[in-house]
């Protein structure tokens, strides 16, 4: 069982859409948890980051996590087409020497 | 500041050959990483770098070897690939101690006959 699993999509939403995306865990020992945005053929970018439990709100986005279920969300309001792209959650213990990437989702917002 | 860069960015091999990807960083950051990147496997760490000087194996190393050669520049080095080898590379860099975010390169594509 690989340590971080997301669902690949592809995810397909009108302009203007609430988008959820979504990642779950195993390893109850993370403590930071982000997400990266990756465009097609570029490297990816981070987005968002959160200690621990709790919400996190960065203009149209927001990122939550609930430990004791080992979830994290990415919520996208008001999804723009620029927002298409591939999206990654990560996850690392507290020295961040390693990350666990999820295999990321594929969002298209469509005009 | 050109940030993370990779060369060369796309690369065919054939089975048997060797090669090495070159990776440098000009912000001045102490950490680095190498990850593969494959459709439903999302990015995995082949071998990191926390510190000049240092380098320690991540999730799948076996067929690669790397080079801390200053604090810039890490290499990554396929002795004999394989096709099993094929994928995206993409190398990272952080600040170090204490920091998150990690800053990714744009990728070498890398195809294995």
């Amino acid at each position: 069982q690989k340590e971080v699993e997301q669902d690949p999509g592809p995810l397909s939403v009108p302009e203007g859409a609430i988008v959820s995306l979504n990642c779950t865990y195993s390893n109850s020992a993370f403590q930071y948890f982000m997400w990266y945005r990756q465009y097609s053929r570029k490297g990816p970018e981070l987005l968002m980051y959160t200690y621990s439990s709790g919400n996190k709100e960065d203009g149209r986005f927001t990122a939550q996590v609930d430990k004791s279920s080992k979830y994290i969300s990415l919520f996208i309001r008001d999804s723009q087409p620029s927002d298409s792209a591939t999206y990654l959650c990560a996850m690392s213990l507290g020295n961040f020497n390693k990350f666990y990437f999820g295999s990321g989702t594929k969002l298209n917002v469509k005009p | 500041n050109a940030g993370v860069t990779q060369t060369p960015k796309f690369q065919v091999l054939k089975t048997g050959q060797s090669m090495t990807l070159q990776c440098a960083q000009d912000m001045n950051h102490n950490s680095m990483y190498w990850y593969r990147q494959d459709p439903g496997m999302g990015l995995r760490l082949i071998y990191y770098s926390a510190s000049e000087g240092t380098t320690d194996k991540g999730e799948v190393p076996n067929g690669y070897n790397v080079s801390r050669l200053n604090k810039r520049e890490f290499s990554l080095r396929l002795e004999s690939a394989a096709p099993s080898q094929t994928s995206v590379y993409f190398c990272a860099s952080r600040i170090g101690q204490g920091s998150h975010e990690q800053y990714f390169g744009p990728g070498t594509r890398l195809t294995v006959t």
